[in-house]
């Protein structure tokens, strides 16, 4: 049972233009998450997070927005750049530091 | 301020041995989570351990196990490898704020490959 879901395992943007990255969830208890960035031969990387407390959380390029309701999470990157291009991978947690992942997205910019 | 080290990087089993990894965690950051990385599975937790004392545990058998020291370095050992235990295992460290979920900050991992 997969609770938290990443349903394109790609996506492709044209550098300069918007990444939307999406993620679903279905266990209501999870009250943060998590996005990372990984790269091929490292861990991943910590981008952004939001506490279920809130709809959006931005930092510099990268925005997450939470939709509760529909249990539903999106990374906005902008401009997207061309080494934005890595898996992303978004996580879930209910009050603790055991993270439930998403299977990733391949992101690839193009310049 | 250093990153997550984890040794080895790379390493190569045969089936029925056993194995351990190690983990140094950011300094200042007392937990420590393993994750273990499989192209079938995706990236599944394993444990956590903060102050010596293992907080949670994922849905893995007792041949995983692991350990944390005073110092917050963290090892895990696998006993009776299989060929499934093949994987990128992945060690994340965090401060440990005692409430909520903190952030993990992940090493490079160790690639084990089972024979």
């Amino acid at each position: 049972d997969q609770q938290v879901k990443q349903n394109s395992p790609s996506l492709s943007v044209q550098e300069g233009r918007i990444s939307i990255l999406n993620c679903d969830y279905t266990n209501s208890m999870f009250d943060y998450f998590l996005w990372y960035k990984k790269y091929p031969a490292e861990g991943p990387t910590f981008l952004i997070s939001i506490s279920s407390i809130k709809d959006k959380n931005e930092d510099g390029r990268f925005t997450v927005f939470l939709n509760k309701s529909a249990k539903h999470l999106s990374l906005h990157i902008v401009p997207s750049q061309p080494g934005d291009s890595a898996v992303y991978f978004c996580a879930a947690a209910r009050a603790g530091n055991m993270l439930t992942f998403g299977g990733g997205t391949r992101l690839m910019v193009k310049p | 301020k250093a990153g997550v080290t984890q040794t080895p990087r790379y390493l190569i089993k045969t089936r029925g041995q056993q194995v351990t990894l190690s983990c140094s965690p950011i300094s200042g950051h007392r937990s420590v989570s393993w994750y273990q990385q499989t192209p079938g599975q995706g990236l599944q937790f394993l444990f956590e351990y903060f102050s010596e004392t293992q907080r949670n545990k994922g849905n893995f058998p007792g041949r995983f196990s692991g350990r944390q020291f005073s110092n917050s370095r963290s090892e895990m050992n696998v006993s009776t490898l299989e060929l499934g235990d093949s994987a990128l295992y992945l060690c994340a460290s965090s401060i440990f704020r005692g409430s909520g979920t903190d952030t993990q900050y992940f090493g490079p991992g160790t690639r084990l490959t089972v024979l």
